[in-house]
């Protein structure tokens, strides 16, 4: 079945940049059907949304984010990429990465639900 | 953006009961709302999608229900395994928001 799995540095300094890579295996990420989505959760809170990418590159992003995160797909290597720059502490978080399954017909861009996620990515913003 | 507001915060059960997470957005978002349980130090997991679909897989003592800003998770009979954080999303627009998730406990 699909699986997802987060990768990259679990200590960032502040004001460096986060970067994460989410592979995807047992499935295509270029499919129609699907927006692949970054998601976070810091220690102790609820979930906050960061963005997606569509296969063929769009993205979307949350506002409270938009100007520190870029969000990439490459489709030969089937994986998709999250970068956040100027971290700082509050950014300390378990990212995961999930696929966002549209249940057929158009995807629009906030459709969908997630399913299934990464394992999560501990990242850690000290010096 | 779209407030999700969950209620209760917390709740204490026992085994068999039968509970009910209110989750209210703050404008309509027709039936586009999720449904996550989450374990301490798990992934969350999909139970519904659309307000009212089951997820495979997910046993049917889980259902959902709602449509506009008023949504709800029931389950009935309560099991060992159900305790947890349960959180709402809504998928109306971007950006995407989650519920602040409500901890079910054991009583």
């Amino acid at each position: 079945q699909l699986q997802l799995q987060e990768s990259g540095p679990g200590l960032v300094k502040p004001s460096e940049t986060l970067s994460l890579t989410c592979t995807v295996s047992g499935g295509s990420i270029s499919s129609s059907n699907y927006y692949w989505d970054w998601i976070r959760q810091s220690p102790g809170k609820g979930l906050e949304w960061i963005g997606s990418v569509y296969y063929s590159g769009s993205t979307d992003y949350n506002p409270s984010l938009k100007s520190r995160v870029t969000i990439s797909v490459d489709t030969s290597k089937n994986h998709f990429s999250l970068k956040l720059s100027s971290v700082t502490a509050a950014d300390t978080a378990v990212y995961y990465c999930a696929r966002r399954d549209c249940g057929g017909g158009t995807c629009y861009s906030s459709r969908g639900w997630f399913d299934p996620w990464g394992q999560g990515a501990l990242v850690t913003v000290s010096s | 953006d779209i407030q999700m507001t969950q209620s209760p915060t917390s709740l204490s059960a026992s085994v068999g009961d039968r509970i009910t997470i209110t989750c209210r957005a703050s404008q309509s978002i027709s039936s586009y709302l999720n449904w996550y349980q989450q374990k301490p130090g798990k992934v969350p997991k999909l139970l519904i999608y659309t307000a009212s679909s089951l997820q495979s897989g997910v046993p049917p003592r889980f259902s959902g229900s709602g449509s506009g800003t008023d949504f709800t998770l029931t389950i009935s009979g309560l099991q060992p395994e159900d305790f947890a954080t349960y959180y709402c999303q809504q998928s109306y627009s971007t950006p995407l928001t989650f519920g602040g998730g409500t901890k079910v406990e054991i009583k």
